[in-house]
């Protein structure tokens, strides 16, 4: 498996619910960033969590970090249809490079 | 207004012919990268460069250069493509280093035939 896997692979919400994805990883990191990706576009920067936080806000979008268990979460509260993308964690851990995870696709129906 | 700009946008090409994906920022960014994305494999890092004349391998290096004679500019350079080239591909730029958050341009489309 890779460093920074998201779970689920696909989720579809109606408008209005919340939307929870989930990244694991494997190797120690120094901070976790969360990316949104619409179709077939370039990803846009989200939020960024560092290893000594344990919760980020910053909009509708909650993100919290459980090193012990190496994985965080990205919680989308009030979800709209504009929200439909793709999601991605991305890790640092001290190369030089993020790695990203294979994504979470989000559909939110109208 | 702030921007990673990429051409061509979309590309489609044959085997063995030469080409160039173009690469600008205009946020005086250190740390530029290039990334391939494929269906189930996620974003995989080609080349970075930490600052002009500075380039290293990312995780799929194999048939790729890169040069950084500018700040702004990191062209990509598929100098015999094969068809397993054929990706989106991605230029990625940030302040200082891949630590920090990253500005996507908008993707290149290259097919290889």
């Amino acid at each position: 498996s890779q460093q920074g896997e998201e779970d689920p692979q696909a989720l579809s919400i109606q408008e209005g619910e919340n939307a929870t994805m989930n990244c694991s990883y494997k190797t120690s990191i120094n901070n976790l960033q969360w990316y949104r990706q619409n179709s077939g576009r370039g990803l846009v920067h989200l939020i960024l969590i560092r290893s000594n936080e344990r919760e980020k806000h910053s909009g509708r979008l909650r993100v919290t970090l459980d090193t012990s268990k190496k994985s965080s979460s990205l919680l989308i509260t009030a979800s709209r249809a504009a929200d439909t993308a793709s999601y991605f964690c991305a890790t640092d851990t001290g190369r030089r490079a993020l790695t990203f995870g294979s994504g979470t696709r989000l559909q939110v129906q109208p | 207004e702030a921007q990673v700009t990429q051409n061509p946008r979309y590309l489609i090409t044959v085997t063995g012919k030469k080409l160039t994906v173009t690469c600008s920022q205009n946020m005086n960014h250190e740390y530029m990268s290039w990334y391939r994305q494929d269906p189930g494999l996620g974003l995989r890092q080609i080349y970075y460069s930490m600052n002009v004349e500075v380039t290293d391998k990312g995780d799929v290096p194999e048939g790729y250069k890169v040069s950084r004679k500018e700040k702004r500019n990191f062209p990509l350079i598929l100098e015999s493509p094969s068809p397993n080239q054929t990706s989106l591909y991605f230029c990625a730029s940030s302040l200082s280093s891949g630590s920090n958050e990253q500005y996507f341009g908008p993707g290149t489309r290259l097919t290889v035939t």
